[in-house]
């Protein structure tokens, strides 16, 4: 198994620019989720999904869409992007909504906004 | 809501010393409590549970419900512990019943 998988590993874009993060994963997970971390702020929840066709907002979703038409992928995508999104992103993903379930990250996204 | 307290940013030992991460939440359940680590420019990975009750690389962390506290401890630091660690509480009702907070952490240096 690769886990869960994401690209690009880094990423440089002017504001206003658009672009998807793209995440997978391989073991067949019903949860994954979209986080941004920043200095001195720890991790925030972006979006999140509990199966396919099912999304919803995390802490901090103005900016930011996704959508969940396979098991496996879960992109983010950056409508207009802005400095203030300058940020590493971390997907995750675990095997289910119950209790006791780990969440395994992916090895993150560093996005830069000029 | 709820929400998780580091309340040190930075925390700096030297090796062989003792070393105890603190970690405090808020929450009206019964959570769950995580405490995650992350090593230089690597991904995030669970370092233990407190449901599991088990000791990982040394550490131990017991949930003290009385003063809604999760701290992290090892008795003898090494320098390999350097590293991001992050308290997480996952709830246990409603919308919650998946989603992690997050601390904003705490970055160990262990010095020789």
């Amino acid at each position: 198994n690769a886990g869960v998988t994401q690209t690009p590993k880094f990423q440089v874009l002017k504001t206003g620019q658009s672009m998807t993060l793209q995440c997978a994963q391989d073991m067949n997970h019903e949860y994954m989720s979209w986080y941004r971390q920043d200095p001195g702020m720890g991790l925030r929840l972006i979006h999140y999904s509990v199966g396919a066709g099912i999304t919803d907002q995390g802490e901090v979703p103005n900016g930011y869409n996704v959508s969940r038409s396979t098991t496996e992928d879960f992109p983010l995508r950056l409508l207009s992007a802005a400095p203030s999104q300058t940020s590493v992103y971390f997907c995750a993903s675990s095997y289910s909504t119950q209790r006791n379930n780990e969440q395994f990250f992916g090895p993150g996204t560093r996005l830069t906004v000029l | 809501a709820q929400r998780v307290t580091q309340p040190e940013k930075l925390l700096s030992v030297f090796k062989g010393a003792p070393v105890e991460l603190k970690c405090n939440y808020s929450y009206s359940g019964s959570p769950e409590l995580f405490w995650y680590v992350q090593y230089s420019r690597q991904r995030l990975q669970l370092l233990l549970r407190h449901i599991s009750r088990e000791s990982i690389k040394g550490f131990t962390a017991d949930l003290n419900k009385g003063e809604t506290s999760f701290h992290l401890k090892k008795p003898f630091a090494q320098e390999e512990d350097s590293a991001m660690y992050y308290c997480a509480l996952r709830g246990n009702s409603g919308g919650s019943n998946y989603k992690l907070t997050f601390g904003k952490g705490t970055l160990l240096t262990v010095n020789p």
